[in-house]
C-alpha cells in the first residue's frame, strides 16, 4: 500500500482557515487521494477526494500538487465542531482504505 | 435514511467466547467492509464482501470471519477471543466503484 505522511497534530483559531498536509510520494496512477475524519467518538467521516484536479464540495477544498505528490485539506472557517483526527488515504477504485495515524486537529476558541 | 447501523453498542466477553457482530448497510449500498480500531490508532481493515463473498481480507487471523446476506447486511464474528480483540470495531459501506464510505458509529467490544 502507498504510504502517506501527516503531521501528527495542528492547531487553528477558530473561525481562521486551517490547511491540513499530506506527503504521499509513493502514489500511483491510479490511486485517489481521500480525506476521512474522526470526531470522538464516531466513527470516521468522508470528507472529500480527488484524483488529479482540485476539488471543492460542502465540507472542505483539496488542494492536489501537480506531480500528485502532496496534498492538502483547506478548511475555509474552522468551527469547534471540525476538532477531530483527520486521516489523509490513497486508495484505488474499490480497493481497502488504509488509515495511518492521522492528523489530531485542534480548535482554538 | 437510517445510514450505516451497527449492533450492539457495547459488549463485554471473556477469553476464548466467541462473539457476532451485526452491521445494517446504507440503503443502496452494496458493499460493506469491516475495520478494528485498537484505542489511540486508525481503523485497521479486517476484510470486505460484495455480492456475498470476501473480496478483500487485511492481516487479521482465521479467527475473524464474516458473512453477508441478500439483504446486503453482514456479521462479523471471532472466535477464541484473546484480551488483544477489545477495540472497536466499525462497518462501513459504500456503493461498488463509488468512492464514498459510510461508516457506522461501531461496537465496542472488551475481552476480559
Amino acid at each position: 500500500d502507498a504510504k502517506t505522511t501527516q503531521p501528527n497534530s495542528m492547531e487553528s483559531n477558530e473561525e481562521e482557515p486551517v490547511h491540513l498536509p499530506c506527503n504521499h510520494s509513493t502514489i500511483s496512477g491510479t490511486d485517489y487521494i481521500h480525506w476521512y475524519r474522526q470526531l470522538p467518538s464516531q466513527g470516521p467521516e468522508y470528507v472529500i477526494h480527488g484524483l488529479t484536479s482540485n476539488v471543492n464540495n460542502r465540507m472542505a477544498s483539496l488542494a492536489i500538487a501537480e506531480d500528485r505528490k502532496s496534498s492538502t485539506l483547506i478548511l475555509h472557517r474552522a468551527t469547534l465542531r471540525d476538532a477531530a483526527v483527520y486521516y489523509c488515504i490513497l486508495r484505488g477504485i474499490n480497493e481497502k482504505l488504509t488509515f495511518g495515524t492521522g492528523t489530531r486537529l485542534t480548535i482554538i476558541p | 435514511d437510517a445510514g450505516v447501523t451497527q449492533s450492539p453498542t457495547h459488549l463485554i466477553k471473556t477469553r476464548g467466547q466467541q462473539v457476532t457482530l451485526r452491521c445494517s448497510p446504507k440503503s443502496g449500498h452494496d458493499t460493506v467492509s469491516w475495520y478494528q480500531q485498537a484505542l489511540g490508532q486508525g481503523p485497521q481493515f479486517i476484510f470486505q464482501y460484495y455480492e456475498e463473498e470476501e473480496r478483500q481480507r487485511g492481516n487479521f487471523p482465521d479467527r475473524f470471519s464474516g458473512h453477508q446476506f441478500p439483504n446486503y447486511s453482514s456479521e462479523l464474528n471471532v472466535n477464541a477471543l484473546l484480551l488483544g480483540d477489545s477495540a472497536l470495531y466499525l462497518c462501513a459501506s459504500r456503493k461498488r466503484d463509488y468512492n464514498e464510505q459510510f461508516f457506522g458509529p461501531g461496537t465496542r467490544l472488551t475481552v476480559l
